[in-house]
C-alpha cells in the first residue's frame, strides 16, 4: 500500500527567505509524484509533478522539487518566498498503471511573515 | 473559460437529511472524482468515475452516493447514513483515469451539519 507523509504540519518563514516543505512516500512499485497548493477556501491547483526523467522538476510560481528514489522523498523548495505564497501545500502520489487514484499527505501550512 | 464548478459554496444540513452537492465540468474530461477534506487529514477519496454510467467506491464511500448520467456532471449525495458529514468537499476531473494525469479541482463546497 502507498502512503505519503508530510513531515511538517506548519512551516513559518519570513518573506524573501528560502523554504523547503518535506514529503516522503512509501510504495513497492513505481510512482508518480505531485505537489498541489490550496489557498484559503479554494480548490487545489497543481504546482508541479514528477513522472519520469530529470529528478529536478520545476513548477509554477518559482517552486521546484527533487525526486530522490533512494530516500523516497519529493521535497518542495523555493529560494525566496512571498507573502502571497501563504497557503496549504499537499504532496500526493499515484501508482504507475491504469489507475488515477491519488494518495494525499496531510498537508503543510506555509505561513509567510513580513 | 473551461473549468469545474461546484455548488453551492456553503451548505447547511439538519441531521437526518440527505443533501446533494453539484459538480459540473466543461473540460471534456472522462474521469471525475469526489474528495473529502478534514483539517489535518489531507484529502480522502469518496467516489470516482471513469466513464458515463460507471463509478467506483473510494476509500470512504460509506454514507455517500453518486451518479454519472452525463459526462460533464458528477453529483454527490450525502445521506443520513453518513455519521459525520461536516467537511469540505472537493470535486476533481482528469482527461483519463491514469496515474500520470493531472487532476483539476473545483472550488469546493463546505457542508455543515446543524
Amino acid at each position: 500500500a502507498q502512503s505519503v507523509t508530510q513531515l511538517d504540519s506548519q512551516v513559518p518563514v519570513f518573506e524573501e527567505a528560502p523554504v523547503e516543505l518535506r514529503c516522503n512516500y512509501s510504495s513497492s512499485v513505481s510512482v508518480y509524484l505531485f505537489w498541489y497548493v490550496q489557498y484559503p477556501n479554494q480548490g487545489l491547483q497543481l504546482l508541479l509533478k514528477y513522472l519520469s526523467g530529470s529528478t529536478l522538476v520545476k513548477g509554477i510560481n518559482g517552486f521546484e522539487a527533487e525526486f530522490n528514489k533512494s530516500q523516497t522523498s519529493f521535497h518542495l523548495r523555493k529560494p525566496s518566498v512571498h507573502i502571497s505564497d501563504t497557503a496549504e501545500y499537499f504532496c500526493a502520489v499515484s501508482r504507475s498503471g491504469n489507475t488515477g487514484k491519488l494518495i494525499f499527505g496531510q498537508g503543510t501550512t506555509l505561513q509567510v511573515k513580513p | 473559460d473551461g473549468g469545474i464548478t461546484q455548488s453551492p459554496k456553503y451548505l447547511f444540513r439538519k441531521e437526518g437529511q440527505n443533501v446533494t452537492l453539484s459538480c459540473e465540468q466543461n473540460l471534456n474530461h472522462d474521469a471525475m472524482y469526489w474528495y473529502r477534506q478534514d483539517p489535518g487529514q489531507g484529502l480522502r477519496l469518496i467516489y470516482y468515475s471513469q466513464i458515463v454510467n460507471d463509478f467506483q467506491k473510494g476509500d470512504i464511500a460509506e454514507g455517500y452516493s453518486v451518479s454519472r448520467e452525463k459526462k460533464e456532471s458528477f453529483p454527490l449525495t450525502v445521506t443520513s447514513a453518513q455519521k459525520n458529514p461536516t467537511a469540505f468537499y472537493l470535486c476533481a476531473s482528469s482527461i483519463e483515469r491514469t496515474g500520470t494525469d493531472t487532476q483539476y479541482f473545483g472550488p469546493g463546497t463546505r457542508l455543515t451539519v446543524l
